[in-house]
């Protein structure tokens, strides 16, 4: 069972406008939430994390929206850049378990120049 | 910012062959690191976390004993891959927890392994 899902596999946006990329959950005990930015045969890299009393963290053009309720995250990138193709992951961990992270299969995100 | 090293980058090996695989964390100490593994297109999976002086905790449906890790300083994890297959060939990847401050996870380049 998927606990955290990121039903778009990929996504292509034109550079300049905005890319959203979604992100469910079902693990209400879930409380901290990331997202990572991979490129083929890398590993990924921080971008931004959202605690769950939190429903939105701002990070340049780097926006993390979280919704409790609907157990859902996006993660928006604006405006985006031609830099910004990679593979992003969502993340999400429950506190004081080990710090032992569940990831989303990954939307791969094209940014046309 | 904190570095995590992973080595080596890329390795083709016989069937059979055992091939260890190195991750370090080069400015700070990791009580706690995380190996996972990706196959193409695929999600980052947790195989094991490793904790420093211990045994690591292996996820269901992961054979500790043909992934052999060892955790025996605060800088270093390794994960070996015992008497490979081909359908070991994988990226690995691993990481470590800061816990300094906020508590961030670091990751390493990943190593693709092929085994023929």
């Amino acid at each position: 069972d998927q606990q955290v899902k990121q039903n778009s596999p990929s996504l292509s946006v034109q550079e300049g406008r905005i890319s959203i990329l979604n992100c469910d959950y079902t693990n209400s005990m879930f409380d901290y939430f990331l997202w990572y930015k991979k490129y083929p045969a890398e590993g990924p890299t921080f971008l931004i994390s959202i605690s769950s009393i939190k429903d939105k963290n701002e990070d340049g053009r780097f926006t993390v929206f979280l919704n409790k309720s609907a157990k859902h995250l996006s993660l928006h990138i604006v405006p985006s850049q031609p830099g910004d193709s990679a593979v992003y992951f969502c993340a999400a961990r429950v506190r004081n378990a080990g710090n032992m992270l569940t990831f989303g299969g990954g939307t791969r995100l094209m940014v046309k120049p | 910012g904190a570095v995590v090293s992973q080595h080596p980058s890329r390795v083709i090996c016989k069937s059979g062959t055992s091939v260890k695989i190195e991750c370090r964390s080069l400015d700070f100490q990791a009580t706690t690191m995380f190996w996972y593994r990706q196959f193409p297109k695929q999600s980052l999976m947790l195989m094991a976390t490793s904790n420093e002086g211990s045994k690591a905790t292996y996820e269901q449906g992961v054979e500790k004993d043909k992934f052999l890790i060892n955790h025996a300083s605060l800088t270093l994890s390794t994960l070996t891959v015992t008497s490979a297959h081909p359908e070991d060939s994988s990226f690995y990847i691993c990481s470590a927890l800061d816990r300094r401050g906020s508590e961030k996870l670091f990751f390493g380049s990943g190593t693709q392994l092929s085994v023929l």
